[in-house]
């Protein structure tokens, strides 16, 4: 009963670092999503993959890159990160029907 | 794009009723949700509203729906102080398109 899980938890980066974080699901739903949680700001999408092989820009894609690895993995990279990149990142995915989300618990990246 | 407007902070004692409100502006929205968020968490969903009905209940929860006036509420009864939470209202409009959040509505319950 994992539902998704993201790596890491935590991250310190320094400005102009590159990382990876990762978003696995193990409910064989086909549509993942990023989102970046700011205070005052609610649930910005950054990217989105509406099935394995597609992937689609959001709100605020700028500064991100996506890979839909296969169905079960979605990946956010920060090629170059920058202080403005300081967040709380969720992944989720949803089913078909309803389309609810199921979230991960999120990953709190600070840059520095 | 289309929107999702919440207040932003509500307080209520412990055993009242709470309500949180929330407009959006997609007339052909299909599913509205409503998820809680508790500190350090991910958010959960905790019920949803299919667009062709008026009012949803599950224990506690009580959805609201007015298509006509595009108004979605949430009613908590008997607020205990684990309601505690910041509740984020979504609705999805046609085909797959993702979902548009509410800024989201931190709820203080005071014992």
């Amino acid at each position: 009963n994992a539902g998704v899980t993201q790596t890491p938890k935590f991250q310190v980066l320094k400005t102009g670092q590159s990382m990876t974080l990762q978003c696995a699901q193990d409910m064989n739903h086909n549509s993942m999503y990023w989102y970046r949680q700011d205070p005052g700001m609610g649930l910005r999408l950054i990217y989105y993959s509406a099935s394995e092989g597609t992937t689609d820009k959001g709100e605020v894609p700028n500064g991100y890159n996506v890979s839909r690895l296969n169905k079960r993995e979605f990946s956010l990279r920060l090629e170059s990160a920058a202080p403005s990149q300081t967040s709380v990142y969720f992944c989720a995915s949803s089913e078909q029907g309803t389309g609810g989300y199921t979230f991960g618990s999120g990953t709190r990246l600070t840059v520095v | 794009g289309e929107d999702v407007e919440q207040s932003l902070f509500l307080s209520v004692r412990e055993g009242d009723s709470s309500v949180i409100n929330c407009t959006y502006t997609d007339s052909s929205s299909t599913y509205l949700y409503w998820y809680k968020q508790e500190p350090g968490a991910g958010l959960q969903l905790l019920t949803y509203i299919f667009s062709n009905m008026d009012m949803k209940q599950d224990q506690r929860l009580t959805v609201l729906l007015n298509k006509k006036d595009k108004h979605l509420s949430l009613r908590i009864a008997d607020t205990q102080t684990g309601d505690s939470a910041i509740y984020f209202c979504a609705e999805r409009g046609s085909g797959n398109t993702p979902l548009v959040f509410g800024k989201g509505t931190r709820l203080s319950v005071i014992a």
